[in-house]
């Protein structure tokens, strides 16, 4: 079964530290991108990161650019959300979710086409309470 | 404020049609496909549709997806009870160099 499990969520004071978890199982992890997305109490859905299959490109929020550091261990199927300078905005639930990519050939001999992404599979999220 | 705009409620009675609208711009919609998730409390968010108006295996065929220009639409007909949902867009933005989403939609199936 194709499968992401987050973990390391929990209560921090503001300025304080957490190291998010996401484990992998079911699918050829080092294939595929990866994102964190957030959703805090009573708010919408907010994309905070990315990173390509081998790590070597992130993206980030501007909401957690320079606090925030993803990373991967492709050997060890599994994502990281090292957060750093935590601020009560931060509060949410975090899920890890697998990106998806592919080429839609607009014409039969597809010399028209364009690519497409979604994020397929997801976490069940962990909870991250940021508060003195 | 979210990049992109949606309605923040929807409603409608079992066996009805609803809409839900999406509204981005020229580095998001406009450039690249979108993708429309289902969202229950407590769960992970649900992929409904994605380039434009495909659909993952198991979503019903009651789920359609539209796009044109720089805005998007999801439609649902048939609606049940159960499709009372949170109900998000969302797109690749090039300029940000990140996933862009709507601030969801709450759907009330009355």
């Amino acid at each position: 079964e194709v499968q992401l499990v987050e973990s390391g969520g929990g209560l921090v004071q503001p300025g304080g530290s957490l190291r998010l978890s996401c484990a992998a199982s079911g699918f050829i992890f080092r294939t595929y991108s990866l994102n964190w997305v957030r959703l805090a109490p009573g708010k919408g859905l907010e994309w905070v990161s990315y990173t390509s299959s081998s790590g070597s490109t992130v993206y980030y929020a501007d909401s957690v650019k320079g606090r925030f550091t993803v990373s991967r261990d492709n050997a060890k199927n599994s994502q990281y959300l090292q957060m750093n300078s935590l601020r009560a905005e931060d509060t949410a639930v975090y899920f890890c979710a697998r990106q998806y990519g592919d080429k839609f050939c607009v014409t039969s001999s597809c010399d028209t086409y364009y690519y497409f992404y979604y994020m397929d599979v997801w976490g069940k999220g962990t909870t991250v309470t940021v508060s003195s | 404020q979210s990049v992109l705009t949606q309605p923040p409620s929807a409603s409608g009675t079992p066996g009805q049609r609803v809409t839900i609208s999406c509204s981005g711009s020229s580095s998001n919609i406009g450039l690249n496909t979108v993708n429309w998730y289902q969202h229950l409390p407590g769960t992970a968010p649900n992929l409904l549709i994605y380039n434009k108006n495909q659909r993952p295996s198991g979503v019903p065929d009651r789920f359609s997806g539209s796009k044109s220009g720089t805005s998007a639409s999801l439609a649902i007909s048939g609606l049940q009870s159960e499709d009372e949902a949170d109900y998000y867009c969302a797109a690749w933005d090039d300029s940000l160099n990140g996933w862009v989403f709507g601030g969801g939609t709450k759907l009330t199936v009355l």
